[in-house]
């Protein structure tokens, strides 16, 4: 699976829109991006995932470029619950191939 | 969504036993379950893959004789540590990969085990 980079940490204030960068330059074609979130001392908590189109659920938006080398995370409105560490992976869905976590970025949000 | 449970939320032992954690997937059938370990202040790291009905597969400098893995059935997968040592305390996370429903093909997380090994 392709490796991505992250900025280690990011701060927000609350109520603005969170924008969380992630390159993955040596994507494949058939690799998904997916992005989950973990807040302190619990299990990693699904957001989002696309293969090349935008896309948008509830919870946040996920914008690839065309060339899909890299991709952000939206978080629109973000909330002081929003604060978590970010974690972007990319790899091959409908394989039942693993997850690999890199280091992530840790998102403050500041009231 | 898809839930998936683990249990104990939290376990003390002393150094040289055992301990047992269980991963359930609540509303879903996993063919497939996942465990992780998590130190202080680090990602998560990928021990093994455990596959219903199957030996489980680990992953490099894992000793599978030190955690044992079974797969019983669709919702339910175990993780054993065996003589537990105080290097083994850590934060342990199982998650189950989901096939049916939208979104397709993505795994959800339990709340994780914290375990410390006195």
């Amino acid at each position: 699976d392709a490796k991505t980079t992250q900025p280690t940490s990011m701060d927000c204030a609350e109520g603005r829109a969170a924008n969380l960068p992630c390159n993955h330059s040596t994507i494949s074609g058939n690799e998904y991006v997916y992005w989950y979130r973990q807040i302190h001392s619990q299990g990693p908590q699904y957001i989002i995932h696309g293969l090349k189109n935008n896309e948008t659920n509830e919870m946040a938006s996920l914008i690839i470029t065309e060339d899909r080398k890299s991709s952000t995370l939206i978080l629109p409105h973000a909330t002081l619950r929003d604060t978590a560490v970010y974690y972007c992976i990319v790899r091959v869905a409908n394989t039942g191939n693993q997850f690999y976590f890199g280091t992530g970025t840790s998102l403050t949000v500041i009231p | 969504g898809a839930v998936v449970s683990q249990h104990p939320s939290r376990v003390i032992c002393k150094s040289g036993t055992s301990v047992k954690i269980e991963c359930r997937s609540l509303d879903f059938q996993a063919t497939t379950m996942f465990w992780y370990r998590q130190f202080p202040k680090q990602s998560l790291m990928l021990m093994a893959t455990s596959n219903e009905g199957s030996k489980a597969t680990y992953e490099q400098g894992v000793e599978k004789d030190k955690f044992l893995i079974n797969h019983a059935s669709l919702t339910l997968s175990t993780l054993t540590v065996t003589s537990a040592h105080p290097e083994d305390s850590s934060f342990y996370i199982c998650s189950a990969r989901s096939m049916g429903g939208p979104p397709t093909d993505t795994q959800y997380f339990g709340p994780g085990t914290r375990l410390t090994v006195l």
